[in-house]
């Protein structure tokens, strides 16, 4: 089984579309992640969650919104879709002072 | 502004050489230092990580270098093999918040 699992794998659509990428991990963990990885490798943190506590990084546009139905999902909204949204979104989970497991990645095209 | 310093942006070894990258941060709150190594098309995976009671930990090939005083870190690759190729992060972790933040990535070449 996967452990931190994302969908889908590749999104590609119009600018201004609204979009959402699923994210859940079963391992039981107690903080999710969203980071962004732009075309230049470069990993930024976007959102972290933990027991209902949302750490937003202050860089990001309101147009993302995390949201948490349980613990083991964190899903990414993302309204009015821009160029510079393109990159590669992963997702992903930690216990509380431990290792960090990543997803396998979203690849976003904004087209 | 980025909490992890990272170097070289690039780096190409000859096969059976030894890699070195360097990291460095400024938060004296950070418990923990993990490096993390990405393939095309994959998500980062854990490769070796270190806490800062200790100033060094070996894993196979694999050797994290602590500096507390300098608030410097580094990852050492020896016999550097061509499946070593991708691009490696280091990354420290403050407990406040359970935040990791990631340095800036090195992309490993190893020449067979």
């Amino acid at each position: 089984d996967t452990a931190v699992s994302q969908t889908p794998k590749y999104l590609v659509t119009q600018m201004g579309n609204d979009k959402s990428i699923k994210c859940e991990q079963n391992l039981g963990h107690d903080t999710m992640y969203w980071y962004k990885q732009d075309s230049k490798k470069f990993l930024k943190i976007m959102f972290s969650y933990n027991n209902k506590e949302l750490i937003i990084n202050e860089t990001v546009p309101n147009r993302f919104s995390p949201k948490s139905p349980d613990k083991a999902h964190l899903n990414l909204h993302i309204n009015s879709l821009e160029l510079g949204d393109s990159a590669v979104y992963f997702c992903a989970s930690s216990r509380t002072g431990e290792k960090l497991f990543f997803g396998s990645g979203t690849q976003l095209s904004v087209l | 502004q980025q909490q992890v310093k990272q170097s070289p942006q690039s780096l190409i070894v000859q096969k059976g050489g030894i890699s070195i990258i360097n990291c460095a941060y400024e938060n004296t709150a950070f418990d923990y230092f993990p490096w993390y190594q990405q393939f095309p098309g994959k998500g980062p995976a854990l490769l070796i990580a270190i806490r800062p009671d200790v100033s060094e930990k070996k894993e196979g090939r694999f050797t994290i270098s602590f500096n507390k005083s300098a608030k410097q870190f580094s990852l050492h690759i020896m016999d550097s093999q061509p499946g070593d190729s991708a691009t490696y992060f280091c990354a420290a972790h403050r407990g406040n918040g359970n935040q990791f933040y990631f340095g800036t990535g090195t992309s490993l070449t190893v020449i067979p």
